[in-house]
């Protein structure tokens, strides 16, 4: 089945550790989004890839970076530069061509600061 | 820049009555695409319904409907037969025509009564 795979699903940090989310899409979607998650302030954009090789920054991208080597995959990386790293984050893809559809998401990692 | 707002942070209704969930948004522009989706305890994000903003007709799947108003910038989905699963966070989302970028609502958190 196509989908999009998130790990860990559940990771902790200790303060000035970098730290990576995996994000794998089989879905053949030329976009992928991160999205952190926090009570009462919905879905913030933190960094999108339309191509390969190519992303651009959203919202939120300040403490984070991300890659895109492959269509497949686009991990994304909470640096020590993130002072409140504490969150839900979601992975999610679409097709360009399909706007009238919405996103497709993984399950999501949820990562403490220890 | 385009905002969605959910002015209902809580919602509760009984098993088996209606529920309407309020959403507005902010907009120059005529051709989009609204959504709504529902975050279960398991923090899946699923897509519940979609609404081209050039329909006039109100989109409906099975027991979810909307309620849409172009030129009052409103999208309300209505749940019917509310059912124990129907408890989740519900998200309104926004997407421009020729865009990828998704815009959410901060949510409602609904609860079902038996």
């Amino acid at each position: 089945d196509g989908g999009i795979t998130q790990s860990p699903k559940y990771l902790f940090r200790k303060e000035g550790q970098n730290v990576t989310l995996s994000c794998e899409q089989n879905l053949n979607h030329d976009a992928m989004y991160w999205y952190r998650q926090d009570p009462g302030q919905g879905l913030r954009l933190i960094y999108y890839s339309h191509i390969v090789n190519d992303f651009q920054k959203g919202d939120i991208a300040e403490g984070y970076s991300v890659s895109r080597e492959k269509k497949e995959s686009f991990p994304l990386t909470v640096t020590s530069a993130q002072k409140n790293p504490t969150a839900f984050y979601l992975c999610a893809s679409s097709s360009l061509g399909a706007t009238s559809y919405g996103y497709t998401f993984g399950s999501g990692t949820r990562l403490t600061v220890v | 820049a385009q905002t969605v707002t959910q002015s209902q942070p809580e919602m509760s209704v009984q098993e088996a009555e209606t529920v309407t969930l309020s959403c507005t948004y902010d907009t120059s522009e005529s051709d989009y695409y609204l959504f709504w989706y529902k975050q279960p305890p398991s923090r899946q994000m699923i897509l519940v319904i979609r609404q081209e903003a050039y329909k006039q007709q109100n989109a409906t799947e099975n027991r979810f409907s909307v309620n849409f108003q172009k030129a009052a910038k409103s999208f309300s989905l209505k749940i019917s037969d509310s059912q124990l699963g129907d408890a989740a966070m519900y998200f309104c989302a926004y997407r421009l025509l020729g865009t990828d970028k998704l815009i959410f609502g901060t949510g409602t958190r609904l609860q079902v009564f038996p």
